[in-house]
């Protein structure tokens, strides 16, 4: 079964403005990260949050967790048009092996130039 | 350093065959692990190996067959192809870093496989 459920599942916007997706877990975890997929193509790594931390930031990327809600939030500031793709959280769950990492379903972010 | 790299990028099966999927990487990453791909589902765990010898199941391992004879390699095997087995597969490979214990995957181009 899926861990998480991301949310919005599409997000369309104009360059320059922010991009908000949401992700929600069912388990304890030890660390989300947030994963980038242009069309077609494999996924690419964007950031790592571990259970204590609670927010994280990398350029224009910033995420944050809340461990009590079992949830998460990808914020990219200024967005562009090459920022369009689809985002994925992805969830370690506590005390399952390395390898094993569990996928939401994603957000198609569209940014208009 | 080439990466995850997989092979073939497209396959065209009949309903039946058997077919290796090819997953080599060459960053030493100790972990590797295989997923697909269908539209709305993200990416679902197909099997995993934590090392040369040992692999264990994921989410989705039947109708799949994996061995790692070696760090570099995880081929993934379909013995008998199902129309249901039509779908993007990705390869990646991670390592854990230092006491953080923080993994971070590398993920191949994918193959896309269709099942007729």
């Amino acid at each position: 079964s899926q861990q998480g459920e991301e949310d919005p599942q599409a997000l369309s916007i104009q360059e320059g403005e922010n991009a908000t997706m949401n992700c929600s877990y069912k388990t304890s975890i030890n660390n989300l990260q947030w994963y980038r997929q242009n069309s077609g193509r494999g996924l690419v790594h964007l950031i790592l949050i571990r259970s204590n931390e609670r927010e994280k930031h990398s350029g224009r990327l910033r995420v944050t967790l809340d461990t009590s809600k079992k949830s998460s939030s990808l914020l990219i500031t200024a967005s562009r048009a090459a920022d369009t793709a689809s985002y994925f959280c992805a969830t370690l769950a506590g005390g399952t092996s390395y390898g094993k990492l569990t996928f939401g379903q994603g957000t198609i972010l569209t940014v208009h130039p | 350093n080439a990466g995850v790299t997989q092979t073939p990028k497209f396959q065209v099966l009949k309903t039946g065959q058997s077919m290796t999927l090819q997953c080599a990487q060459d960053m030493n990453h100790e972990y590797m692990s295989w997923y697909r791909q269908d539209p709305g589902m993200g990416l679902r765990l197909i099997h995993y190996s934590v090392g040369a010898g040992i692999t264990d199941q994921g989410e989705v391992p039947n109708g799949y067959n994996v061995s790692r004879s070696t760090t570099e390699d995880f081929p993934l095997r379909l013995l008998s192809a199902a129309p249901s087995q039509t779908s993007v597969y990705f390869c990646a490979s991670s390592y854990v870093a230092g006491v953080s214990g923080s993994e971070t995957q590398y993920f191949g181009p994918g193959t896309r496989l269709l099942v007729l």
